[in-house]
């Protein structure tokens, strides 16, 4: 298996720009989870999808975020308008969901916003 | 709510020797699970170890085992015969057995190998 895969590995853009990113969880996983990396906060969870379903977006920054999983071999996430605020790393983690599993990372998107 | 923390924020240890690196919790939960994950240079978190808090035994990966003290709310991780390519952010997290999701993430423990 490829593991998750996030495109692009990098993402360079100008402040009120469109963003998306992009995952491709590990096949037969239900759960999909996106995150943020900064130094200042850490690993902060944003949303959570389950059988492509989204169960908790409470972690969701603000209304210029948004994110989907139209199937459950694809997700985005999207940011509208990007602010510089929002440089980050930005992770898709997927799981089996059964009891006691782990989350199976992607190599991040790192996000600059200038 | 449930908290992971991660007291050192950097550790450095000579290439061959034994590292062990601290991870304390606060859960009022009894059922939940521990692990440990690897972030090196490129950035990919990466499974280290996994604990499942109604096993009494420590688990083990070749070099990697873990010293779970149930009571005193201590998962440290144990890293023996240290090599270069272990050198990475280390994060300690949390996850309730009643949850399938929320991890709970430590800040992270930066290890140094020292050739």
């Amino acid at each position: 298996d490829a593991g998750v895969i996030q495109s692009p590995r990098h993402e360079v853009t100008e402040m009120g720009q469109e963003v998306t990113l992009r995952c491709k969880p590990i096949s037969g996983h239900n759960s999909l989870f996106w995150y943020r990396q900064t130094m200042m906060r850490g690993l902060e969870l944003l949303i959570y999808f389950n059988n492509n379903v989204p169960i908790d977006d409470s972690g969701m920054p603000e209304d210029r975020f948004s994110a989907k999983m139209p199937n459950a071999s694809f997700s985005t996430l999207k940011i509208q308008p990007s602010e510089p605020r929002d440089s980050a790393v930005y992770f898709c983690a997927s799981s089996n969901g059964a009891r006691g599993t782990e989350a199976f990372f992607g190599q991040g998107t790192r996000l600059t916003v200038v | 709510a449930q908290t992971v923390t991660q007291s050192q924020p950097e550790m450095s240890v000579q290439e061959a020797e034994t590292v062990t690196l601290s991870c304390t919790y606060d859960t009022s939960e009894s059922d939940y699970y521990l692990f440990w994950y690897k972030q090196p240079p490129s950035r990919q978190m990466i499974l280290v170890i996994r604990q499942e808090a109604y096993k009494q035994q420590n688990a083990t990966e070749n070099r990697f085992s873990v010293n779970f003290q149930k009571a005193a709310k201590s998962f440290s991780l144990k890293i023996s015969d240290s090599q270069l390519g272990d050198a990475a952010m280390y994060f300690c997290a949390y996850r309730s057995a009643g949850s399938n999701y929320q991890l709970i993430w430590g800040a992270g423990t930066k290890l140094i190998i020292k050739p």
